[in-house]
């Protein structure tokens, strides 16, 4: 089995729904991140989690929300999403010292 | 802020040939650097990282980097890629005394024909 397990791996959306990307782990890591990569422009941080009471925006927060429900599971939501947040997701895990990230297969995004 | 530059955004070889991707970061103060390989339709992997110590630095798949701190570089070089490197590739950087942030840079694509 997978370190970083995202769900769903692909998913078609209209303009306007909610939607929530999943991610668990099994490292037993504190940290998390959500990425959003986009061509041309790298991976770009969204939110990231050091525990479940520790919740931080990263570069590019607006339109995006999370919630860490335990130490394994970290989701990104999309309150009403819009075709600019077309893009694939990422999310990764890290030791307390950030010695290596672990990422997720990746969620294929489409708002259309 | 820190934040990371891959001025290579696309690169073309034939196999065999030598690379080199370029990647400079903006910080000023202590650094840990990484390189990230993305395969086709794959998950990032690590591909070698540099904390401290000796500045050149051995990955994986015979990848190696070179810390270049006046110049505030790690480029990533393998002297002789193959058709199996073709990949997208990435330099990351995080404070050394704050780890909390991992940065990414844009990425190069490297395509390799046989």
């Amino acid at each position: 089995d997978a370190d970083v397990t995202q769900t769903p791996r692909n998913r078609i959306t209209k303009t306007g729904k909610r939607i929530m990307l999943e991610c668990s782990q099994t490292k037993g890591h504190d940290r998390m991140y959500w990425y959003r990569q986009d061509p041309g422009l790298g991976l770009r941080l969204i939110y990231y989690s050091f525990d479940v009471k520790d919740i931080n925006k990263g570069e590019i927060s607006d339109g995006y929300s999370v919630s860490r429900q335990a130490q394994a599971k970290f989701s990104l939501s999309l309150e009403s999403a819009i075709p600019n947040q077309t893009a694939l997701y990422f999310c990764a895990t890290s030791d307390i010292k950030n010695t290596e990230a672990f990422f997720g297969q990746g969620t294929r995004l489409t708002v259309v | 802020a820190q934040s990371v530059s891959q001025h290579n955004h696309h690169v073309i070889l034939s196999e065999a040939a030598s690379l080199e991707l370029g990647c400079n970061y903006s910080y000023g103060g202590t650094v840990n650097l990484f390189w990230y390989v993305q395969y086709p339709g794959q998950h990032l992997q690590l591909l070698l990282k540099y904390f401290s110590g000796d500045p050149l630095v051995k990955g994986i798949k015979g990848f190696e980097a070179e810390f270049i701190k006046s110049k505030f570089s790690f480029n990533l070089r393998k002297p002789s890629v193959q058709w199996s490197d073709t990949a997208e590739y990435f330099c990351a950087v995080t404070a050394a005394y704050n780890t909390d942030k991992l940065i990414f840079g844009t990425g190069t694509r490297l395509q390799v024909f046989p």
